[in-house]
């Protein structure tokens, strides 16, 4: 089976950075993926990382470490807008399992 | 916009009712996976279609049902509803099957009274 951990909240301020992490235990691991979901909103794809490193895609970045089974999302110069929920999701053969979610308050 | 549909938006069934959900997905995406999301969680992976067949299954009961067609658009089928099926179901296309970034609709808010 697969679970993964991540928190369930965290609150920061417009232009803060701001890093959402997640752990996993898997029995089969291709990659690791982050979705953005807005209240109401369709999740939508932010970022995928198949191998450890960091990948860059403007303000977001996505981390991941494979023989930590961690990997982290870091969110640059926040704004109003980012404030959502977070996923990270892990893909295995035909199966993507997603964590709970982190809820991200942006405030003024 | 990501180009995935799905329909209706909201839907109020009973208890032992039957389902259908619908899906249009982004034109030339020949994968559909459909996924449940109760209030305050993650979308959980019921399954997955490639080019019109089970390609994969997470941990639901046989009532749950789907079928994709050649025209990129799909059903979930959902039999004997339970009051703990209610929630939002969510489709998703991905251009092929080993495609890791995924299009979602909005999803259809099923409440089972």
């Amino acid at each position: 089976g697969q679970s993964l951990e991540q928190p369930s909240e965290v609150t920061a301020v417009e232009g803060a950075i701001v890093q959402i992490n997640c752990t996993y235990q898997t029995s089969g691991f291709y990659g690791l993926s982050w979705y953005q979901q807005h209240d109401g909103g369709a999740p939508t794809f932010l970022s995928y990382n198949a191998l450890d490193g960091l990948e860059e895609t403007g303000r977001f970045s996505s981390f991941l470490s494979r023989s930590d089974s961690y990997g982290y999302l870091l969110l640059q110069e926040l704004q109003m807008k980012d404030s959502a929920s977070y996923f990270c999701a892990v893909s295995g053969y035909s199966t993507l399992t997603f964590g709970k979610g982190t809820m991200l308050l942006v405030s003024p | 916009e990501t180009g995935v549909t799905q329909s209706p938006t909201h839907l109020i069934k009973t208890r032992g009712q039957q389902v259908t959900l619908r899906c249009s997905s982004q034109s030339g995406h020949n994968t559909v996976s459909w996924y449940q999301q109760a209030l305050g969680q993650g979308p959980q992976f019921i399954f997955q279609y490639y080019r019109e067949e089970e390609n994969g299954r997470g941990n639901f009961p046989p009532r749950f049902s789907g079928l994709q067609f050649p025209n990129y658009s799909s059903e979930l089928n959902v039999n004997a509803l339970e009051l703990d099926d209610s929630a939002l179901y969510l489709c998703a296309s991905t251009l092929d099957r080993g495609d890791e970034k995924l299009f979602f609709g909005s999803g259809t808010q099923l409440s089972v009274l």
